[in-house]
C-alpha cells in the first residue's frame, strides 16, 4: 500500500535549464496538491489538479511553472528556464476527497531543487 | 485570502506540556488540519478539527473555537523526538475548498 512517491528526491539543474518533478497519487487518491516550501519557511500553495483537469493554480507563477495530472501516469509540475530562486523543496500532496476528515493530505517525501 | 498566524519558535522542556496557538482569518472555513514535521521530511498528520471542542489523541489534543477564528495543539509529556515544527492548516473557499498552511511553529524540546 505506497505511500505518495514522488521523483526524483534531489534534482541539480543549471540556471536556464528545465526541471520535471513527477508525483504519483496514492491508490485511489484523485486530488493532487503541488506545495512549495523554502528552508525555515511554511508549506506554500501552488496548484490543485484533479485526473486531467487544473481546478486551481492561483499560487503557481503565471511563466515558466505548468503543472498536469493526466488520465494515465504521474501528476507532473515542469519549471522551465529556472533560476537561482526556484530552489526548494516541492511537495506533492494527494486526498481521496476535499471535504471531511478524510479529506486530509497525505504528502510525499518531497523533491529537493538545486539550481546552481 | 487567508491569513493564518502562529509563533515562529518555541522551546520546551523533556516531559512537560506545551501549547502552540494558531489563529485565523478566512471565509468559509470547513476544517483546520495540525501537521508535524521533521526537518527534511515530509509533514504528517496529526489531528482534525471541523466541529468545536477539545480532539484527544494520546499525547496530543486539539482543540478549536470557530467563532474566535482560534486553534491550539497541546503535547504533553514532551519527548525529545517531539522536536520538529507544527504546521496549521485550514481549509476554506468557496466552490472548492483549498487548504493554506501557516508558516509553522519550529519546537524544540530540551533535557
Amino acid at each position: 500500500n505506497a505511500g505518495v512517491m514522488q521523483n526524483p528526491r534531489h534534482l541539480v539543474r543549471r540556471r536556464g535549464q528545465e526541471a520535471r518533478l513527477r508525483c504519483s497519487p496514492m491508490k485511489g487518491h484523485s486530488h493532487v496538491y503541488w506545495y512549495r516550501q523554502l528552508p525555515e519557511e511554511g508549506l506554500k500553495f501552488m496548484v490543485y489538479l484533479q485526473k486531467e483537469n487544473i481546478i486551481d493554480e492561483s499560487g503557481m507563477p503565471k511563466e515558466r511553472f505548468s503543472a498536469e495530472f493526466p488520465k494515465e501516469g504521474p501528476s507532473i509540475l515542469r519549471i522551465q528556464q529556472v533560476v537561482r530562486g526556484d530552489s526548494a523543496a516541492y511537495f506533492c500532496a494527494s486526498s481521496p476527497r476535499t471535504s471531511g476528515r478524510t479529506g486530509e493530505l497525505f504528502f510525499g517525501e518531497g523533491s529537493r531543487l538545486t539550481v546552481l | 485570502g487567508q491569513n493564518i498566524d502562529q509563533p515562529t519558535e518555541m522551546t520546551a522542556t523533556e516531559g512537560a506540556i506545551v501549547q502552540i496557538n494558531c489563529t485565523y482569518q478566512t471565509s468559509g472555513f470547513n476544517g483546520l488540519f495540525w501537521y508535524q514535521q521533521h526537518a527534511g521530511e515530509a509533514p504528517t498528520f496529526l489531528s482534525y478539527n471541523v466541529l468545536d471542542g477539545l480532539e484527544e489523541k494520546g499525547r496530543f489534543s486539539s482543540f478549536l473555537s470557530r467563532s474566535k477564528g482560534y486553534s491550539y495543539l497541546l503535547l504533553k509529556e514532551l519527548q525529545m523526538k517531539d522536536s520538529a515544527s507544527y504546521l496549521c492548516a485550514v481549509r476554506a473557499g468557496g466552490g472548492y475548498q483549498k487548504v493554506t498552511f501557516g508558516t509553522g511553529t519550529k519546537l524544540q524540546v530540551i533535557p
